[in-house]
């Protein structure tokens, strides 16, 4: 059972403008939901994340947008640049301490064109 | 530099050979684990470690051996590698075993088997 769903699972976004990328989540207890980026060849890595205790929250062009009654949270790139191209991977946790693998959605997979 | 290193970067092996990718971080942190990365799959945990000999498996252990004998250092053992083990895969650790801390990635290993 997929605990994060993510899409859409390939994106193309004009050089400049918008991309949106959802996620939904199903156990209320996770209360940590980071965004992680990772270029081609690459590890990811930690881009931004957001408690729940806060709607929105915004790190120069990236802001994550977090509903908790609907147990969704999304990742909005304003000004998208083509170095924005690469993967995104939405993530959750539900403990501060043990062992809490994060759970990671799927990917989405970001082109930027000129 | 604070990094997480893996090797080798590339494997291309037969069926049934046993290979071993090493990882190693030089942060002094405590949990590390395993991912492997599939197109459409995302990122799927195979087996972490809360410290030194405490070992546990993760969502896909099955083929797969690892050990801490050391803080710094987490390898990979796939005793008997088959083609469904063709994927590429990730070290990561992370300060502590909460899963409210940022995790750092390994550069990848793409391991193909033949």
């Amino acid at each position: 059972q997929q605990q994060v769903k993510q899409s859409p699972q390939s994106l193309i976004v004009q050089k400049g403008g918008i991309s949106i990328i959802n996620c939904a989540y199903e156990n209320t207890a996770f209360d940590y939901f980071p965004w992680y980026q990772q270029f081609p060849g690459k590890g990811p890595a930690l881009l931004i994340a957001i408690r729940p205790d806060v709607s929105e929250k915004k790190e120069g062009r990236f802001t994550i947008s977090f509903n908790k009654s609907a147990k969704q949270f999304s990742l909005h790139i304003m000004d998208s640049q083509p170095g924005d191209s690469a993967t995104y991977f939405c993530a959750a946790s539900d403990r501060p301490s043990g062992n809490t693998p994060l759970v990671f959605g799927k990917g989405t997979r970001l082109s930027v064109i000129a | 530099e604070a990094q997480v290193t893996q090797n080798p970067r590339y494997l291309i092996t037969v069926t049934g050979k046993k290979l071993t990718v090493t990882c190693s971080q030089n942060m002094n942190h405590e949990y590390m684990s395993w991912y492997r990365q599939d197109p459409g799959l995302g990122l799927r945990q195979i087996y972490y470690s809360m410290n030194v000999e405490v070992t546990d498996k993760g969502d896909v252990p099955e083929g797969y051996k690892v050990s801490r004998k050391e803080k710094r250092n987490f390898p990979l053992i796939l005793e008997s590698p088959s083609p469904n083990q063709t994927s590429l895969y990730f070290c990561a650790s992370r300060p502590g075993t909460g899963g409210w801390y940022e995790q750092y990635f390994g550069p990848g290993t793409r391991l193909t088997v033949t």
